[in-house]
């Protein structure tokens, strides 16, 4: 199985400050990579696919870039409704795999 | 509005098994796959399968091989899971989410709002 390792786990910061996310898959995934908004005790809501391709409604501060091993998604001005957790997925080949997810709390 | 519409959360005892459905409405049901995906209490995202409501074709993670059958009544645009042999270490919620045109597999858009499924004695 293809192993999704995002970093860092945790991150604290204040609205307005602006944070980036890495997910590296252990091998090529091209540009096959989800990412997902988890709030607490809610449904994960997919964000970003395709790397980089932002989902309908989803607020343009939200972005993706990478290929191949390494991705990272960028929230360009936190806002008090992003926190929490975030997940990474690969979709390019069986079994689907998630990265074990990074919680982003208020500081 | 694309929707999916999970069934109520579930106690069962181990060794039961357990039906969880995922009504759909707002999109053509025969153009997307529905995967499902299930999260233990304060745990990550693990998939569980997929199967096209088209074909009828389904895959599932090795774990859960032999104990999950998958299924869709079309005429009420509704998937099923069902999960046998349950251990307390099904306890989660699952959740179904459509997959986003219906040959990437893998790559989901919409998600249904979860079923907690809580498996004990």
């Amino acid at each position: 199985d293809i192993q999704m390792t995002q970093s860092p786990s945790s991150l604290s910061g204040f609205v307005g400050d602006r944070v980036t996310i890495i997910c590296r898959a252990s091998e090529d995934i091209e540009n096959a990579l989800v990412w997902f908004q988890q709030r607490p005790g809610r449904a994960p809501k997919s964000l970003i696919h395709s790397a980089s391709i932002l989902q309908s409604g989803v607020p343009s501060r939200f972005s993706g870039s990478g290929s191949g091993t390494d991705f990272t998604l960028t929230i360009s001005s936190l806002q008090p409704e992003d926190f929490a957790t975030y997940y990474c997925q690969q979709s390019h080949r069986y079994p689907p795999t998630f990265g074990q997810g990074t919680r982003v709390e208020i500081k | 509005q694309i929707q999916l519409v999970q069934s109520a959360a579930e106690v069962k005892q181990p060794g039961a098994s357990v039906k969880v459905s995922c009504k759909t409405s707002g999109y053509d049901f025969f153009s997307h796959g529905i995967n499902w995906v299930r999260q233990a209490p304060g745990k990550g995202l693990e998939w569980v399968g997929w199967i096209s409501p088209l074909s009828g074709n389904t895959n599932q993670a090795l774990k859960f091989f032999g104990r999950v059958t998958w299924s869709t009544d079309t005429s009420t645009t509704t998937a099923y899971m069902e999960l046998k042999s349950l251990t307390s270490d099904d306890t989660a919620t699952y959740y179904c989410a459509r997959d986003r045109d219906g040959t990437d597999w893998y790559n989901t858009d919409f998600w249904g709002q979860g079923t907690l499924i809580t498996v004990s004695s």
